[in-house]
């Protein structure tokens, strides 16, 4: 069975603070992909990165970051300089690959960034 | 290109009322979803299709609700009779073949009274 866990269920920051998101995973699986979406109020899931687990390389993309370790099965997420437009559900999301590509959902963390 | 279409956005129906959503995934994605996303938790995947083939099923309460995937492009998900623990938002999501990545509908939130 595999899991995703997201243990901050909400963040309030102020504009401008960095803030990070926690993400543990557990997979007996060797090969998957992680991936973090964003909700905003509208609903819509937004893709915001899928990482194999063959390539633990850290991402920057603007003012995201992603840190993968395999050693502590995490994959967090950090945002510099926040903004209110980042307020929003994050979710980070599994993918066993070869299992019909089924995602398994943390619970969210629910980010509040006030002006 | 267009993105995932999904109707209605609200439904209000009673308990034991039947409701039916639907879905048109992006052009030439040969895989769809259905999620299943209670207030405050994250998305559950109810049932997947390859074309107009079942994947997985194995968390749609096969009692209540159905699903089809006609000629493989739009699909309807129907609950029949509804109960109030179905009140959720209801995704539908598509993927190319091969694709991980899986491009999400605005979803049909759906109370029960």
């Amino acid at each position: 069975a595999q899991k995703v866990t997201q243990a901050q269920t909400e963040i309030s920051v102020v504009e401008k603070e960095d803030v990070t998101l926690d993400c543990v995973y557990e997979t007996r699986d060797t090969t998957y992909y992680l991936f973090w979406y964003k909700q905003p109020p509208s609903g819509e899931l937004v893709f915001l990165i899928r990482r194999n687990s063959f390539d633990e390389q850290n991402e920057i993309s603007g003012r995201y970051s992603w840190n993968f370790q395999k050693s502590t099965s995490s994959f967090n997420f950090t945002i510099t300089a926040s903004q209110v437009v980042d307020s929003a559900v994050y979710f980070c999301a599994l993918i066993r690959r070869n299992a019909g590509n089924m995602l398994t959902f943390g619970g969210g963390t629910r980010l509040m960034v006030k002006p | 290109e267009a993105g995932v279409a999904q109707s209605p956005r609200y439904k209000i129906i009673e308990k034991r009322q039947s409701v039916a959503f639907w879905c048109n995934p992006i052009s030439g994605h040969a895989t769809l979803y259905w999620y299943q996303q209670i207030l405050g938790q994250g998305p559950k995947l109810l049932i997947q299709f390859q074309n107009n083939g079942v994947v997985d099923d194995s968390q749609l309460p096969k009692d209540r609700f159905s699903a089809e995937r006609l000629k493989g492009v739009d699909s309807t998900l129907k609950i029949q009779p509804a109960k109030l623990e179905d009140s959720a938002v209801y995704l539908c999501a598509s993927t190319d073949r091969g694709g991980n990545e899986q491009y999400f509908g605005p979803g049909t939130r759906l109370t029960v009274t």
